[in-house]
């Protein structure tokens, strides 16, 4: 089965710097796609950034980009400038593509943002 | 946005109650599941479904049904509400772009059995 591993349940920064949230997955698969989702105190769930397994160049999208390493079966999100809206819950999930599209989550990394 | 649409978004009930929790899309995807989200375990599957009566369990479906008789509708039953399914209720759905697929998620259902 698929897991998902958030290492780090707590994290902070400072407003204006940069701060890595990792992730790990375990899987078989060779064809997935891997997310990251930012979950604000509303609780609603925002698709941040996605990177396809296929794909050797990492995702960006502004200040958020990944560093995606397939052999180690690894997929950290780094948020640059930091800002007081980053602060929020992240989960770094998984999907494999052929068989049972099941998405499946880490626990989580509550994110803040010191001013 | 995906037209996603939860109902209700909150609920309050008494034990031994049922249950059902509406997942309605307008925009014809294929799959759609049913999450619960509980503080230290993130988000859990309880059920997805890939088609039309097509349905299959997740990682904590004990207690839950699902049913899905048409394509835009994805219906989660709690058949005898207990405590333990109080929670947050999640639905999402998997949107195919010509670039991969992405997953989006509904507002979420606050359900409290009591």
């Amino acid at each position: 089965a698929q897991t998902v591993t958030q290492s780090q349940p707590e994290m902070s920064v400072q407003e204006a710097e940069t701060v890595t949230l990792s992730c790990t997955y375990d899987t078989s698969e060779s064809d997935y796609y891997l997310f990251w989702y930012k979950q604000p105190p509303s609780r609603q769930m925002i698709l941040v950034i996605r990177q396809e397994a296929y794909k050797q160049q990492n995702a960006t999208e502004n200040r958020f980009s990944v560093n995606f390493q397939k052999a180690a079966k690894s997929f950290s999100l780094k948020i640059s400038d930091s800002q007081l809206g980053d602060a929020a819950m992240y989960f770094c999930a998984y999907i494999r593509l052929q068989g049972a599209q099941k998405l499946v989550f880490g626990q989580g990394t509550r994110l803040t943002i010191n001013p | 946005d995906a037209g996603i649409t939860q109902s209700p978004r909150h609920k309050v009930t008494e034990t031994g109650t049922p249950v059902t929790l509406r997942c309605h899309q307008t925009e014809n995807h294929r799959y759609m599941y049913w999450y619960r989200q509980d503080p230290g375990h993130g988000l859990r599957l309880i059920h997805y479904s890939y088609g039309v009566k097509d349905t299959d369990k997740g990682e904590v479906s004990d207690g839950y049904s699902v049913s899905r008789s048409k394509t835009e509708d994805f219906l989660l039953t709690l058949e005898s509400a207990t405590s333990s399914q109080t929670s947050v209720y999640f639905c999402a759905i998997s949107q195919q772009w010509d670039s991969g697929n992405t997953i989006y998620f509904g507002e979420g259902s606050w359900l409290t059995v009591v």
